[in-house]
Order: structure tokens, then C-alpha cells, then sequence
């Protein structure tokens, strides 16, 4: 089945300063991947998406990457803000089987 | 258009008890996931219910947990005489039928499950 790896686990930058947090995945039949950001006691939000017929997709500060060939995804978030404390999951799916697997994520802390 | 619900938000229950934990999906959607999140953890696939069906129920240990998702009413995540390992947050997911965006899964607020 589908194996997520994603790191790093915990992540810290100054604030204005860009984060990027990468994952691999083993399903060469995977052609969904989605990121959700937790923050602290609430639900999981879907933060950005992107599907296998493209490489980059991006939404104001937030950019995602995906090169199928080396099987490898990667978020991107430039000028940091204190809000964007969370932590971040980053998921592959694939019509195979229609489930989800989530990395373990990474929590990123915005120093000031 | 209502988000996923679930109930309760938090339940205590002590050991050998049953937990019930309920998750009715957005509207307009008919696939329902269950994740459990254990405390500074990811989340963890538990199983894939289309309305009546169970899709893929591979990440469920498969004694104690059951699920269903009747023809009406909400999604049900049952957990039999519950051990303090039981203890997390679990959360249920939602999805469209089909079309484009049919995989986006959009995440209730999570049952909080205590077991003392």
C-alpha cells in the first residue's frame, strides 16, 4: 500500500521568511496529493491540492510542487506569519483505492 | 451548507464501556473516513463507508471497532469494552460522490475520547 514520509518533523523560521516542508511517496499510482494545516486543538484544513497532471500549483503564499518521476511533493510558504503556526500534513491518494494516507507531519513554529 | 458534524465532542468513558461516536456528512457528499489521532501524531486511516457499504476497512483492528453508515441518518464508529490505549481524537471525513473535486475530504471537529 501507499507509504507518506514527510519531513522535517518540526520546522522553525523567522517570521517573513519562507518554509518548505517535503514529502515522498511509494504508490506510483497515486495522483492526488493534498496538504492540511492543524493548528492546535481544532480539525484538519485543507489548505491546497494539487493532481498529477500538473507540477506546481500556488494560492497567494502558498505554492505546491510535485515531480512524479522522483515520486516527491513539497509545500512552499513565503513571508511567514505568526498565523501560520500549525502543524502541516501532507496526504497522496490514488482512484485505486480512493483512501488518504497522511505523512506525520510537521510542526512549524513562526519565531517573531 | 453545514460543515461535517460529529458528536459528541468529547467522551469519557471508562474501561470495558462502549464509545459511540457520530459523524453526519456535509450535504451533497456520500463517502465518509474515519481517522484516529493519537496525541502528537498524524492521523491514521481506520476505514471507507459509501452510504450501506463498508469500502475498505483496513485500518481498523479488527476486534473491539465496527462501523457503519446506514441508508439514513449519520455515520457510526463504535468501539467495544474500550482500553486506555483507545484514548485520542478520531476524526471523520467527508467527500462528493464524483467529479472533480471528488477527492477532496473536508474534517469534522473530532470526538476527543478519554478512557479512564
Amino acid at each position: 500500500g501507499e507509504n507518506v514520509e514527510q519531513h522535517p518533523s518540526t520546522l522553525s523560521v523567522q517570521e517573513g521568511d519562507s518554509a518548505v516542508i517535503k514529502c515522498t511517496y511509494s504508490d506510483s499510482a497515486s495522483n492526488y496529493f493534498p496538504w492540511y494545516k492543524q493548528e492546535l486543538g481544532k480539525r484538519p484544513q485543507l489548505i491546497i491540492d494539487i493532481r498529477s497532471n500538473v507540477g506546481e500549483k500556488k494560492d497567494q503564499r502558498i505554492a505546491v510542487t510535485l515531480n512524479k518521476t522522483a515520486k516527491h511533493f513539497s509545500l512552499h510558504i513565503t513571508e511567514t506569519q505568526p498565523e501560520d503556526s500549525a502543524v502541516y500534513f501532507c496526504a497522496a491518494s490514488s482512484r485505486r483505492d480512493d483512501k488518504i494516507i497522511f505523512g506525520k507531519g510537521t510542526r512549524l513554529h513562526i519565531l517573531p | 451548507n453545514a460543515g461535517v458534524m460529529q458528536n459528541p465532542r468529547h467522551l469519557v468513558r471508562r474501561r470495558g464501556q462502549e464509545a459511540r461516536l457520530r459523524c453526519s456528512p456535509m450535504k451533497g457528499h456520500s463517502h465518509v473516513y474515519w481517522y484516529r489521532q493519537l496525541p502528537e501524531e498524524g492521523l491514521k486511516f481506520m476505514v471507507y463507508l459509501q452510504k450501506e457499504n463498508i469500502i475498505d476497512e483496513s485500518g481498523m483492528p479488527k476486534e473491539r471497532f465496527s462501523a457503519e453508515f446506514p441508508k439514513e441518518g449519520p455515520s457510526i464508529l463504535r468501539i467495544q469494552q474500550v482500553v486506555r490505549g483507545d484514548s485520542a481524537a478520531y476524526f471523520c471525513a467527508s467527500s462528493p460522490l464524483s467529479g472533480s473535486s471528488s477527492y477532496e475530504q473536508y474534517f469534522g471537529p473530532g470526538t476527543r475520547l478519554t478512557v479512564t
